[in-house]
């Protein structure tokens, strides 16, 4: 059965430091997706991705972070230079279609500890 | 704002009991409700959701939901719980374009 992965499982970095987290989406999915968890908090919507480019984004994806589809297989989430409340897990995640209905298919997550 | 909320932090059943792991919703217009399920080291696994149409949707793993439009609840149900059930659930809303809105999760744990 396909499925999402994420790379690295646990990324470690100092504040100010810029991260790369990295998943490889379904390969028939067209709609990718960020979401992170902060410690004892929800699960939090950050960005869709569809076509090359941002179809929606939440407060929190500021200009500090950004999204690419370098190749045809990767979907990045930057952080350019990060922050200790960044410290959180990150789900990536894809579907078929864009639509409220399609359910969205999530990776293991990578745990950022930012120190 | 769409909002969804789960009033119970922990789920404690015995194996071979009926589970509900409880679930409520505020959203306007007609609500796209899902049941996600994550076991330890493992993604968000999608067990179930409701659209529109029957009230009681059947998902993955013997599991079930049903959609009450006037308690706006939507609640996760199983006959017969299994150990391996254990696990933590999440009831999520979506918007029309595809954003996931999350309620804070629930422990479900059925002891042998």
């Amino acid at each position: 059965e396909p499925e999402v992965t994420q790379t690295p499982s646990h990324q470690v970095t100092q504040m100010g430091q810029e991260v790369i987290l990295r998943c490889v989406p379904i390969s028939n999915h067209l709609y990718f997706y960020w979401y992170r968890q902060i410690l004892g908090q929800k699960v939090e919507f950050l960005v869709s991705f569809y076509n090359n480019e941002i179809s929606e984004k939440s407060e929190i994806f500021d200009d500090q972070f950004s999204v690419e589809r370098p190749d045809g297989s990767n979907f990045t989430l930057k952080i350019r230079s990060t922050k200790l409340e960044d410290s959180a897990m990150y789900f990536c995640a894809s579907s078929i279609q864009g639509a409220g209905y399609n359910e969205q298919f999530f990776g293991p997550g990578t745990r950022l500890t930012v120190l | 704002a769409q909002s969804v909320a789960q009033p119970e932090d922990q789920v404690n059943v015995a194996e071979g009991n009926p589970l509900t792991v409880k679930c409520t919703y505020s959203v306007s217009g007609n609500p796209y409700l899902f049941w996600y399920v994550q076991y330890p080291n493992r993604g968000l696994q999608f067990l179930l959701k409701y659209i529109t149409g029957d009230n009681l949707v059947k998902g993955s793993y013997g599991f079930e939901a049903e959609f009450n439009k006037s308690q706006t609840s939507f609640h996760l149900k199983k006959p017969s719980a299994l150990v391996s059930d254990s696990a933590l659930y999440f009831c999520v809303s979506s918007s029309n374009t595809g954003k996931l809105i999350f309620g804070q999760g629930t422990t479900l744990q059925v002891k042998p």
